[in-house]
Parts: structure tokens; C-alpha cells; sequence
């Protein structure tokens, strides 16, 4: 497909499990971004990629939270020791790695932490 | 870094009158703000931007408008229709554009009664 692709679109896991979520940018756009939005709240940003330089990580909550990019194409972010206030719509986004460029967003994968 | 505030939180409308949604925001440098539209279960899907060299932009039944001096900049919707109904984010450049890094508002809850 043309646009950002997310997989899984939903996942439910136990509290305490790791889960990993897996982005697939639109082809030829460097920058990748994550972002997690709680329920009924806005776009809280957590780690921007841009081509080979390093990973803007300033809104990772906390060490549980890691993210890579491999091949400067698909992207997984991984929660470690789940909690419940994890639970969250987490959205990728992609664009072209020139100033002020539009953002595409996927649709999010929706992650229950029981 | 830049700071985001949209109003209001939640707007509804008539079908066929007009919807404002206005952002300010606190960078002078920004000058990049896109507006977003968020269906239940989907992603932002990006509406409208506009770039700090002019002061409005249209497209068809959407508008937005920038005024740099007192830092704030509108989305206008004409003759609103019930597939409006949507959360709407207005955006800015962190750090005044020196990243790809997007500082988004809290969102805007349309509701277009028909």
C-alpha cells in the first residue's frame, strides 16, 4: 500500500509481558516518528528518527521503552515489563526528511495491558 | 521549545454553518502548522497546512489562516457536513523548525448535527 502501515492494529497482553509494534514508513520518507495517544488525549510524542543520525528519544517515558529502525525503513517500538497505564493508541508517522514536511500517520495499534 | 494551545475543546455546529478552531502558539521562528482530522479508529489524517510566507490558504470547504504577529493561526469549515464530525489537531514546529519534531495541540471535538 501508499500510506504508513502499523502492525499489530490491536494487541492485549498481561501486565508484566513485553510486546513489540512494528511500523512500515511510506517508501522514501526518511523521518519516522512515534507517538502514543491516550484515551480521549492528544499526540504525545516519544522518539523521531531522520535518516542515519541518531534517534531523537526525549519523549520516551521511561527505560522500558526502546525503538529501532533497521535499515532506515521499518520500525519497532518495544515495551518491556508492560503496565497497565501503557495501554494506549501508539502512532507511527512518516515523512520526507526536509524542513517542514507533512506527516502521514498509520492507523495505530491499540494496545490493552490487562 | 514551542508550546501548542487550541481551543475550543469541543464545538458543535449546525449542518451548513460554519466551524472555527484556533491555535496559539509560543515560537516566533515556527513556521510550518498543519491541521489534522481524526476519525474514531483511524489516524490524523492531515486536511490542510499552511507555511509562514503567506496568510491563507484554501482548500475548497476548508481554510486556514496565520497571523505571525499575534502568534495564532485558525482553521475555518463552510458549510459544515455530518462527515466532519471528527477530532481536529493543529500543530507546530518544535524548536521553531530546526527538527521535523511536531508539537500538536489537545484537539478539537467537532460534532455536526444534521
Amino acid at each position: 500500500g501508499a500510506g504508513v502501515s502499523q502492525s499489530p492494529s490491536n494487541k492485549v497482553t498481561e501486565k508484566g509481558k513485553d510486546v513489540e509494534l512494528r511500523c512500515d514508513p511510506i517508501s522514501g520518507h526518511t523521518a519516522l516518528y512515534w507517538y502514543r495517544q491516550s484515551l480521549g488525549q492528544g499526540l504525545e510524542f516519544l522518539i523521531y528518527f531522520q535518516g542515519n543520525s541518531a534517534p531523537d528519544k526525549s519523549g520516551l517515558p521511561s527505560d522500558r521503552f526502546s525503538a529501532e529502525r533497521t535499515g532506515g525503513s521499518v520500525s519497532t517500538l518495544t515495551i518491556q515489563r508492560t503496565q497497565q497505564e501503557d495501554s494506549a493508541v501508539y502512532l507511527c508517522a512518516s515523512s520526507l526528511a526536509l524542513a517542514n514536511q507533512p506527516q502521514h500517520f498509520g492507523d495505530g495499534t491499540r494496545l490493552s495491558i490487562l | 521549545g514551542e508550546n501548542v494551545e487550541q481551543h475550543p475543546s469541543t464545538l458543535s455546529v449546525q449542518e451548513g454553518d460554519s466551524a472555527v478552531i484556533k491555535c496559539t502558539y509560543s515560537d516566533s521562528a515556527s513556521n510550518y502548522f498543519p491541521w489534522y482530522k481524526q476519525e474514531l479508529g483511524k489516524g490524523p489524517q492531515l486536511i490542510i497546512d499552511i507555511r509562514s510566507n503567506v496568510g491563507e490558504k484554501k482548500d475548497q470547504r476548508i481554510a486556514v489562516t496565520l497571523n505571525k504577529t499575534a502568534k495564532h493561526f485558525s482553521l475555518h469549515i463552510t458549510e459544515t457536513q455530518p462527515e466532519d464530525s471528527a477530532v481536529y489537531f493543529c500543530a507546530a514546529p518544535a524548536w521553531g523548525g530546526a527538527t521535523n519534531k511536531l508539537i500538536f495541540g489537545t484537539g478539537t471535538l467537532l460534532a455536526v448535527q444534521p
